[in-house]
């Protein structure tokens, strides 16, 4: 158990729904992380915060969003869902102090089927 | 474009014996090399790398970066099974970039 917490653990809903999906990070980490991981892409880095401030973006799709809030906790909102959307969906958490030298402690993930 | 290419893809082998997975990359703007491995749930981290030639180790896994090539091994001696599981490269400029994973069994 890495101490990140997802929720949902699994979400089935159809094309054109909205969702969001909720992480919370190890204790006295202040970074976040999404990632997308699909059979055929892999793991794709989405996005990170720090501190409630967003610090660097990846393959984040325009119909899909991010916040980090005071308590440090994530939410990832998804919209306009596609059947390509349906992947399993990670959040990651890193200490302070130099997030690009630190590992990072993955959630166990939130699986999306999009019918 | 930033890449990160892993290889073999996939690797099957006998318990016992020693495998090395490679992971190359090319990066604007390199701060770190990360593995992790990754078997029915998330991934868990492995090694961070950032100093050329420095071996890291934890029991039968070691793993070492070079810069000037552009490359980082990862090694496995006298496998089990349990290491059987995906292992991921990634590395950090400004973002995160994976590869997409040697597929690593191990049969008994």
């Amino acid at each position: 158990d890495s101490g990140v917490t997802q929720t949902p653990k699994h979400l089935i809903t159809a094309t054109g729904q909205r969702v969001t999906l909720r992480c919370s990070p190890r204790s006295g980490d202040l970074s976040v992380y999404w990632y997308q991981q699909s059979l055929d892409q892999g793991l794709q880095f989405l996005i990170q915060y720090y501190n409630g401030e967003e610090r660097a973006k990846g393959n984040i799709l325009e119909r899909f969003s991010a916040q980090q809030f005071p308590d440090l906790h994530s939410e990832l909102n998804l919209s306009s869902l596609e059947l390509g959307d349906s992947a399993l969906y990670f959040c990651a958490s890193s200490p302070p102090g130099g997030a690009a030298y630190n590992e990072q402690f993955f959630g166990p993930g939130t699986r999306l089927t999009v019918l | 474009e930033d890449k990160v290419v892993q290889s073999p893809l996939s690797l099957v082998v006998h318990e016992g014996d020693t495998v090395t997975l490679n992971c190359s990359y090319e990066v604007t703007n390199f701060r770190s090399l990360l593995w992790y491995k990754q078997e029915k749930k998330a991934p868990t981290f492995l090694f961070m790398l950032t100093s050329s030639g420095i071996e890291k180790k934890s029991g039968r896994l070691s793993s070492i970066l070079d810069k000037k090539e552009l490359f980082s091994i990862l090694n496995i001696t006298a496998t089990q099974t349990g290491d059987s599981a995906v292992y991921l490269c990634a590395v950090k400029d400004d973002k995160i970039i994976f590869g997409k994973g040697t597929r690593l069994h191990i049969l008994p």
